[in-house]
């Protein structure tokens, strides 16, 4: 399986402030004939179900705000957010889904 | 628009069975795999199957062999995941969640699962 690690584990960013997560998979998931990195990133609320946020590493899913953004490629990726809003406050996962099983990292809870 | 709407919390003892099930409105059932991923208390996502609406086809992660069972009604438009053999450890939020070009595009609300003796 691929494993999948976030870092850091928590971090508290000051209102309008930047936030950056970091992804690392055990194993590229670069598909080389799409050149498309298998990766997602979702948000989680307690009480709510996962939301995505990104796919395909840095494509934005529809209604998410563009202060949200993906990068990277192979097996280092990195989710931003560049203004920190009160509602951002969350455990953000990322996922492959390069190779089965799926496989998510542990998560990274973003404060104020 | 695209909905999975989950049955209810159960509440279940030690080495009993709990069927979740998860019934999709607003898109074509069988065109999208649906995958079962849970969430138990304080700790992050484990992502348990899919199965294939179209043709029942599933794949269960290691750690469920043998205890999980994926299963749809395609006339209701309806999926379902059995665990059987409970225990404490399985307590948690069970979502059932949507594959479309690339991720999890829509998940359920969730279903609490709570076992205890």
């Amino acid at each position: 399986d691929i494993v999948m690690t976030q870092s850091p584990d928590s971090l508290a960013v000051s209102l309008g402030e930047r936030a950056t997560i970091h992804c690392k998979s055990s194993q590229s998931v670069l598909y080389g004939s799409s050149n498309k990195n298998y990766l997602a990133w979702y948000q989680k609320k307690p009480g709510q179900p996962p939301k995505l946020l990104i796919y395909w590493a840095s494509a934005r899913e529809s209604g998410v705000p563009d202060r949200f953004s993906g990068s990277g490629s192979g097996t280092d990726f990195t989710l931003t957010i560049s203004s920190l809003q009160a509602e951002d406050v969350a455990v953000y996962y990322c996922q492959q889904y390069y190779s089965p099983p799926p496989t998510f990292g542990p998560g990274t809870k973003v404060d104020i | 628009q695209v909905q999975l709407v989950q049955s209810g919390a159960e509440v279940k003892k030690p080495g009993a069975s709990v069927k979740v099930s998860c019934k999709a409105s607003g898109y074509t059932f069988t065109g999208y795999y649906l995958h079962w991923v849970r969430q138990a208390p304080g700790q992050g996502l484990e992502w348990m199957g899919w199965i294939n609406p179209n043709n029942g086809a599933t794949n269960y992660a290691q750690q469920f062999q043998g205890r999980v069972t994926m299963t749809r009604d395609t006339s209701i438009s309806t999926a379902y995941m059995e665990l059987s053999g409970l225990r404490s450890d399985d307590t948690a939020v069970y979502y059932c969640a949507r594959e479309s070009n690339g991720g999890f595009h829509f998940w359920g609300q969730g279903t609490l699962v709570t076992v205890s003796s």
